[in-house]
């Protein structure tokens, strides 16, 4: 599967949108973006996913550039819940189903009052 | 969304002993389980992925014969570390996948040998 970067960590005062940029210049035509986050000492949370239209559900919403060689994951009114570890994965989509999920780094959020 | 469970949350136990991780997907049948463990600061790493019915295939530097997967039933998956020493404390974590469909996480369990 493609390698993501992501920044190591980013800002956002509460209630403001929250745009975290990821990178995936290598991505193929089967590979899926999807985000996850990790609150501290918990399990990853799925957050969105998409192939290369944009997507939104009650959580985020999911912009992918035309030539999908990025992708920002926007949370629009950020809350202090929302600080987390953001990870960008590229996964592939094979006949027997998804690839397994692969996790780099990430982004850490931190949203303040 | 579907659910994951894990037991137990958290456990703390002597060098040398066993300890067993339940992980069961509660309203979902799992075709395919994983398991992940995460050091402190660190990104989680994916130990082993077990297909129900089938021996679990380990990642490469993961010992097979030191965290034992079973994988019995479509909602149940168990890692047991074995002889368990203060450098295996982590966060160990499972998730669940059905095919063609996303995976979810359980809550994680904290390991602590002493």
């Amino acid at each position: 599967d493609a390698k993501t970067t992501q920044p190591t960590s980013m800002d956002c005062a509460e209630g403001r949108a929250a745009n975290l940029p990821c990178n995936h210049s290598t991505i193929s035509g089967n590979e899926y973006v999807y985000w996850y986050r990790q609150i501290h000492s918990q399990g990853p949370q799925y957050i969105i996913h998409g192939l290369k239209n944009n997507e939104t559900n009650e959580m985020a919403s999911l912009i992918i550039t035309e030539d999908r060689k990025s992708s920002t994951l926007i949370l629009p009114h950020a809350t202090l819940r929302d600080t987390a570890v953001y990870y960008c994965i590229v996964r592939s989509r094979m006949n027997s189903g998804y690839s397994t999920l692969t996790f780099g780094k990430g982004t850490m959020l931190l949203v303040s009052p | 969304g579907a659910v994951v469970s894990q037991h137990p949350s958290w456990v703390i136990c002597k060098s040398g002993t066993s300890v067993k991780i339940e992980c069961r997907s509660l309203d979902f049948q799992a075709t395919t389980m994983f398991w992940y463990r995460q050091f402190p600061k660190q990104s989680l790493m994916l130990m082993a992925t077990s297909n129900e019915g089938s021996k679990a295939t380990y990642e490469q530097g993961v010992e097979k014969d030191k965290f034992l997967i079973n994988h019995a039933s479509l909602t149940l998956s168990t890692l047991t570390v074995t002889s368990a020493h203060p450098e295996d404390s982590s966060f160990y974590i499972c998730s669940a996948r059905v095919p063609a469909a996303s995976q979810y996480f359980g809550p994680g369990t904290r390991l602590t040998v002493l």
